[in-house]
């Protein structure tokens, strides 16, 4: 059964600092996700990391993937208000075979900046 | 421009009352997704479809069921409401899955905040 574990849960932050958020998960995977939801709100994509390595930036925000470790991070730099919300990683057990796209979710992290 | 549509937005249901929320999609995508989120618990997959007139569980789908009639409808009924469904429902639809690098970004609904008394 795979099991992914975010740390922090919850992440109060100063604006301007940078900190990291940390998915691992316990299954063999090469296809992570990164979401975010503001309150109340859906979720939205912010990242796809499809192989061991990859890394994706997106203004203040950079999501890396190292299948070995199975550990997934999302790196905030110089953290703003608007940066506020929950992020969730997901990851897809594809593994070579049809997963038929199910993700199995984080419990999320939930991030606040503070000025 | 609408994606996903999810309603209703919210309901309130009494123990043993049934209900149905609706899922409907404009992307002509493949792949549904029916979640449910509680605190502290990331989101869930209760049911999901592959295709027109094909559904399959996934990891909570007890006191669930679902059908998938129309590619753009996929519709989530519960027949007999438990407090223990409370909770926010979040439907999904993805292009395509299991093909070799695609990305199968899922795209989510506004979600369905249920709650059972």
């Amino acid at each position: 059964e795979l099991k992914v574990e975010q740390n922090p849960l919850f992440l109060s932050m100063q604006e301007g600092k940078n900190y990291t958020i940390y998915c691992n998960y316990s299954t063999t995977s090469d296809r992570l996700y990164w979401y975010r939801q503001d309150p109340g709100k859906s979720l939205e994509s912010l990242f796809v990391l499809l192989s061991n390595g990859a890394v994706k930036q997106e203004g203040r925000l950079m999501a890396s993937l190292d299948t070995k470790a199975r550990l997934s991070t999302l790196h905030i730099t110089a953290a703003v208000h608007d940066l506020s919300a929950t992020y969730f990683c997901a990851v897809d057990l594809y593994g070579g075979g049809t997963s038929y796209g199910k993700l199995t979710f984080g419990q999320g992290t939930i991030l606040t900046v503070h000025p | 421009n609408a994606g996903v549509t999810q309603t209703p937005k919210f309901r309130v249901l009494k123990t043993g009352q049934s209900m149905t929320l609706l899922c409907a999609q404009d992307m002509n995508h493949e792949y549904m997704y029916w979640y449910r989120q509680d605190p502290g618990m990331g989101l869930r997959l209760i049911h999901y479809s592959v295709g027109e007139g094909t559904t399959a569980k996934g990891e909570v789908p007890d006191g669930y069921n679902v059908s998938r009639l129309k590619k753009q409808n996929f519709l989530l009924g519960l027949e007999s409401a438990a407090p223990s469904q409370t909770s926010v429902y979040f439907c999904a639809s993805s292009r395509l899955a299991g093909a070799l690098l695609a990305k199968n970004i899922q795209y989510f609904g506004a979600g369905t905040r249920l709650s059972v008394l």
